[in-house]
């Protein structure tokens, strides 16, 4: 099954800094979805990309796509400690296939 | 506030026990998932469920069963735990999308099954 890969694994930066994270995918897609998961708990949805758009925003969040490359890249600006956690991409496959298939993961400490 | 419910935070059964892990959702969502996540391994897709009585496999279906007899409840089956079930257990549900529709999921807290 095809799988996002985020980049880096492990991402550390000071409050006020921006932080981008990207995923890589490998087959054509319906959509590409970001969460978040603070340490031990479940995942909360952040944002949906579908896959005739290029770019969207929410709040801080900024996601773009790019379907020929066959990438999504995730920015946060002016990050805060409390955007500890860690960010993992999702996709979901064109055709009828309903489930999303995740990355491994970003793990992102904003230090105070 | 919306809410997936997983049933234990934290679970220790002995290898061999059957294991069940109960999950229900308040959103009247019609697909409801099963996922295990290990270090280094993200989030691998254990089963899945469209519709009520219906079931799919994901990726890592060997040693799991699931039920769902009602559309709010998704129980995922260990039918013989054993120590490589040790693990988190995530369920999600989403609304059911077609075509260009893609909706995002409702995750649980998880369940920590450690099997000794």
């Amino acid at each position: 099954s095809q799988q996002g890969e985020e980049d880096p694994q492990a991402l550390s930066i000071q409050e006020g800094e921006n932080a981008t994270m990207n995923c890589s995918y490998k087959t054509s897609i319906n959509n590409l979805q970001w969460y978040r998961q603070n340490s031990g708990r479940g995942l909360v949805h952040l944002i949906l990309i579908r896959s005739n758009e290029r770019e969207k925003h929410s709040g801080r969040l900024r996601v773009t796509l790019d379907t020929s490359k066959k990438s999504s890249s995730l920015l946060i600006t002016a990050s805060r400690a409390a955007d500890t956690a860690s960010y993992f991409c999702a996709t979901r496959g064109s055709g009828s296939a309903r489930q999303l298939t995740f990355g491994s993961g970003t793990q992102l400490t904003v230090l105070p | 506030d919306v809410k997936v419910t997983q049933s234990s935070r934290y679970l220790v059964k002995r290898t061999g026990e059957k294991v069940f892990l109960e999950c229900v959702q308040d959103m009247d969502h019609e697909n409801m998932f099963w996922y295990r996540q290990d270090p280094g391994l993200g989030l691998r897709l254990i089963y899945f469920s469209y519709d009520v009585k219906m079931k799919e496999k994901g990726d890592i279906p060997e040693g799991y069963s699931v039920s769902r007899e009602k559309k709010e409840r998704f129980s995922l089956i260990l039918e013989s735990a054993s120590t490589n079930q040790t693990s988190m257990y995530l369920c999600a549900s989403s609304l059911a999308g077609r075509g260009d529709r893609g909706y995002g999921y409702t995750f649980g807290s998880g369940t920590r099954l450690t099997v000794v």
